[in-house]
């Protein structure tokens, strides 16, 4: 049973450019969650995706996008970053919306 | 809509030593409680979890939390921490009875001195 892989591992972008990080669930799992961990603090909820409809955002602006594939593979992009989107971005899958976060290790994102 | 507190950011603790890790939360309905631990340059695990049933919950290394509906916490403690316990720690909440998703504390760092 593999876990739950994320990729790029790490990126550097600039302001205004736009990023696409992508997520491979665990098998079985139908359910994704996207979440901004910045420098010491705690992931903050992105939004969730559930059979490839979007299940329940947090406050994030309309420039965070997300996708999710009929193998409920999931994408988040983001576009014309900022400096603040600087952050580390963690993906998790479980088996249904209220099930237990399998996390990936997540994509670390530097915008310079 | 839930939130979580973690009192402290960085908790400095001698090996062999007890440790508590402090939690508390604010919800208008009943809760979901969890503890996630992140090792240095990996993603989240979950540690333990409180859903129903007896209040005290233990983890298979040690770890043990106890919910307190009265006082709304869920401080963490292990009566004696290893090296490999430095990590850091979160605490996380869900509203049980509405579509809501798991809210983090900021999070607590575990240093353990030798």
């Amino acid at each position: 049973e593999t876990g739950v892989t994320q990729s790029p591992t790490h990126l550097i972008k600039t302001r205004g450019q736009q990023v696409t990080l992508r997520c491979s669930s665990q098998s079985g799992h139908n359910t994704v969650s996207w979440y901004q961990q910045a420098l010491g603090q705690g992931p903050q909820f992105i939004f969730q995706y559930y059979r490839e409809e979007e299940n329940g955002r947090g406050n994030f602006p309309p420039r965070f996008s997300g996708l999710q594939f009929p193998n409920y593979s999931s994408e988040l992009n983001v576009n014309a970053l900022e400096l603040d989107d600087s952050a580390l971005y963690l993906c998790a899958s479980s088996l249904d919306p209220t099930g237990e976060l399998f996390f990936g290790e997540g994509s670390r994102l530097t915008v310079l | 809509a839930q939130s979580v507190t973690q009192l402290d950011s960085q908790v400095p603790v001698f090996e062999e030593a007890p440790v508590e890790l402090r939690c508390n939360y604010s919800s208008s309905v009943s809760v979901y409680l969890f503890w996630y631990v992140q090792y240095p340059n990996q993603g989240l695990q979950l540690l333990l979890k409180y859903l129903s049933g007896s209040t005290l919950v233990e983890s298979i290394n040690g770890f043990e939390a106890e919910f307190n509906k009265s006082q709304t916490s869920f401080h963490l403690r292990k009566p004696s921490v290893h090296i490999s316990d430095t990590a850091e720690y979160f605490c996380a909440v869900r509203n049980m009875n509405r579509d809501d998703k798991i809210i983090f504390g900021k999070g607590t760092r575990l240093h353990i001195l030798p």
